[in-house]
């Protein structure tokens, strides 16, 4: 069974400093990968995806994240965080085939940002 | 104009009582979800609907009843409601159902409260 692993419950930045947010999977091949973010009282918007190709990828509010086969790794990056950027982020994995489209979430990162 | 919109946004009622959360996605789109997040913020697929048909029903107990008249709405019923169903319900929409590489987009959440 596919599964997400974020290792850091929380993790506190000061304002403009770079952000690293990780995330490891557990799957049979190569998954669909997402990056979501939720502010507090919102619902899940996406930041960005990895389904092929280049393994760096770009996202909205200037967050990347690179895919590494070798460490079964979809880490998020934020080369400098705003105070806005505090929020939840959740990784997540979609399967390869049809039948549904379960993604399965990790347990989540909550930000916080020190002014 | 909302994509994804849910109501109520928060929901508090007694034990033993029945409620429902209504859904709808003005997106176009042929799949529709929903998504249960604990008190830990972890998130999990409960059911999914393709075009009104059922195709995912995870170990739910059958006192959540989904029901989609069509494919715009996805309704959730809980019955005889119990303190352990406290919890946000996010409701979300995709393409299809096809593949993993399809991207949810999520409601603002109903956070339902049973006292």
């Amino acid at each position: 069974a596919q599964s997400v692993t974020q290792p850091d419950i929380h993790i506190t930045v000061s304002e403009g400093a770079s952000l690293e947010l990780r995330c490891n999977y557990s799957y049979g091949a190569t998954p669909y990968l997402f990056w979501y973010v939720q502010s507090p009282g919102q619902g899940l918007q996406l930041l960005l995806k990895y389904f092929s190709g280049d393994t760096l990828v770009q996202g909205i509010k200037g967050f990347e994240a690179e895919f590494k086969r070798s460490q079964s790794s979809f880490n998020l990056r934020k080369p400098s965080v705003h105070w806005s950027d505090a929020a939840e982020y959740f990784c997540a994995v979609g399967p390869l085939g049809g039948g549904g489209n379960k993604l399965t979430f990790g347990t989540g990162t909550q930000l916080k940002v020190e002014l | 104009d909302t994509a994804v919109s849910q109501t109520p946004k928060y929901l508090v009622t007694q034990m033993g009582n029945d409620k429902s959360i209504k859904c709808e996605q003005n997106l176009g789109h042929d799949t529709m979800y929903w998504y249960k997040q604990d008190s830990k913020k972890f998130l999990k697929i409960m059911f999914s609907y393709n075009n009104k048909e059922l195709i995912i029903n995870e170990t739910v107990p059958n006192r959540f009843s989904p029901k989609s008249p069509d494919k715009a709405h996805l309704n959730l019923h809980i019955n005889s409601l119990e303190l352990g169903d406290s919890a946000v319900y996010f409701c979300a929409s995709s393409r299809d159902a096809t593949t993993g590489a399809n991207v949810l987009t999520f409601g603002a959440g109903s956070r339902l409260t049973v006292l």
